[in-house]
């Protein structure tokens, strides 16, 4: 039973454009979400979060997207860039600051310069 | 400055051998974790454990059995090994309730 879910595995985007990554979940008890990077050989590294108080948290190029009665959330990566080529991954947690992450399976994204 | 480093990066071993996975973290954080991403790229978290505590323990065989011999060690070794724990096994650290850092992983083959 996955409760995150992101049904894309795979999206390319030109260089300069904006990258719409998806993410939806099934646990309504998810109040924290978070986006992290992995390029290969490597670990996931912390990209951008959001609480559930919030719709919309903003961090320089990343601005991730919440909504709550849909259960979905979306990263936005605007300009995207070459080096944001990488394997983006979505994660929940409940109970904000909870240990237990539950992270989606991925969607590898490819920027074309 | 290496946070979160983990050895070996590769274990390729025999059925049955029983092998141990070490994670360290430098960031002076009081909860580790231990996640496994099996062959459909799925993460799934394992233990953590917060103050060489265990708090979370996701119904894993206890063939696994994590180590934490201080705040800043937490070990994995595993019994008997089968065909299907190969995968990429993860180290995480973070301070309690915060957003957790990542060790590089180890690669297991199991043949």
């Amino acid at each position: 039973d996955q409760q995150v879910k992101q049904n894309s595995p795979s999206l390319s985007v030109q260089e300069g454009r904006i990258s719409i990554l998806n993410c939806d979940y099934t646990n309504s008890m998810f109040d924290y979400f978070l986006w992290y990077k992995k390029y290969p050989a490597e670990g996931p590294t912390f990209l951008i979060s959001i609480s559930s108080i919030k719709d919309k948290n903003e961090d320089g190029r990343f601005t991730v997207f919440l909504n709550k009665s849909a259960k979905h959330l979306s990263l936005h990566i605007v300009p995207s860039q070459p080096g944001d080529s990488a394997v983006y991954f979505c994660a929940a947690s409940a109970d904000f600051g909870n240990e237990k992450l539950t992270f989606g399976t991925g969607t590898r994204l490819t920027i074309i310069p | 400055d290496t946070a979160v480093s983990q050895t070996p990066k590769y274990l390729v071993t025999q059925m049955g051998n029983d092998k141990s996975i070490k994670c360290e973290q430098n960031l002076g954080h009081d909860t580790m974790y231990w996640y496994k991403q099996d062959s459909k790229k799925f993460l799934k978290i394992m233990f953590s454990y917060n103050n060489k505590e265990l708090i979370i323990n996701e119904t894993v065989p206890n063939r696994f059995s994590p180590k934490s011999p201080d705040k800043a060690h937490l070990n994995l070794h595993i019994n008997s090994l089968e065909l299907g724990d190969s995968a990429v096994y993860f180290c995480a650290s973070s301070q309690r309730g915060r957003t957790q850092y990542f060790g590089p992983g180890t690669r297991l083959t199991v043949l």
